[in-house]
């Protein structure tokens, strides 16, 4: 069974530029979180959806991150305009909401964004 | 400048010898735990979880224990082979305030052969 598929696996771009990253979850998973992994602030929950619905987004940076999941196969993440502190490796990850499988998350290969 | 980055504590064991990680959790209101394990460019991987009214879960060569009283949870690796080798975070939720997870910090596993 494929896992979680992210794309792309790399990114580099320049200060200014606008990034978008792809998640494709799990099938028959309702619920996928975006994190951001970094060496300073270690695993973060930057927004997760349940049935495509965003539930809590309170990990979001700033303005400039924003997510869409617009349906249950697919979910982007997008910085816009992005800058050097937002390199890190952006994971996302899934799971079976409403059952007792719930906070078994599925984690994706991960997005590594340089930012220069 | 010099970025600054997380600690991360270390633990180093010899092939074949048992290793216990360590974790404290903060939200005294959280009823579920898990444990991942990161290998090196690899998204975390899940190992074993449990709920807060068990003090104890096993599985395969890895055992999970609860202590609520002083909020603290351990990972207990039999038999630690080389391909235990990764960073292992201990993550908790609250059951009632959604399906998301809070992960710590981590900690580095070595193996020596």
């Amino acid at each position: 069974d494929a896992g979680v598929i992210q794309s792309p696996r790399h990114e580099v771009t320049e200060m200014g530029q606008e990034v978008t990253l792809r998640c494709k979850p799990i099938s028959g998973h309702n619920s996928l979180f975006w994190y951001r992994q970094t060496m300073m602030r270690g695993l973060e929950l930057l927004i997760y959806f349940n049935n495509n619905v965003p539930i809590d987004d309170s990990g979001m940076p700033e303005d400039r991150f924003s997510a869409k999941m617009p349906n249950a196969s697919f979910s982007t993440l997008k910085i816009q305009p992005s800058e050097p502190r937002d390199s890190a490796v952006y994971f996302c990850a899934s799971s079976v909401y409403g059952t007792d499988s719930s906070y078994e998350q599925y984690f994706g290969p991960g997005t590594r964004l340089t930012v220069t | 400048g010099e970025s600054v980055g997380l600690h991360l504590p270390t633990l180093s064991v010899q092939e074949g010898d048992n290793s216990i990680i360590n974790c404290a959790y903060s939200n005294s209101a959280s009823d579920y735990f898990i444990w991942y394990k990161q290998e090196s460019g690899k998204g975390p991987q899940f190992i074993i979880d449990i709920r807060s009214n068990m003090d104890k879960r096993q599985g395969q060569r890895v055992t999970v224990l609860l202590n609520k009283t002083v909020k603290h949870l351990s990972l207990q690796i039999a038999a630690t082979q080389p391909g235990d080798s990764a960073v292992y975070f201990c993550a908790e939720a609250f059951t009632g305030g959604g399906n998301k997870l809070t992960f710590g910090t981590g900690t580095q596993l070595k193996v020596e052969l």
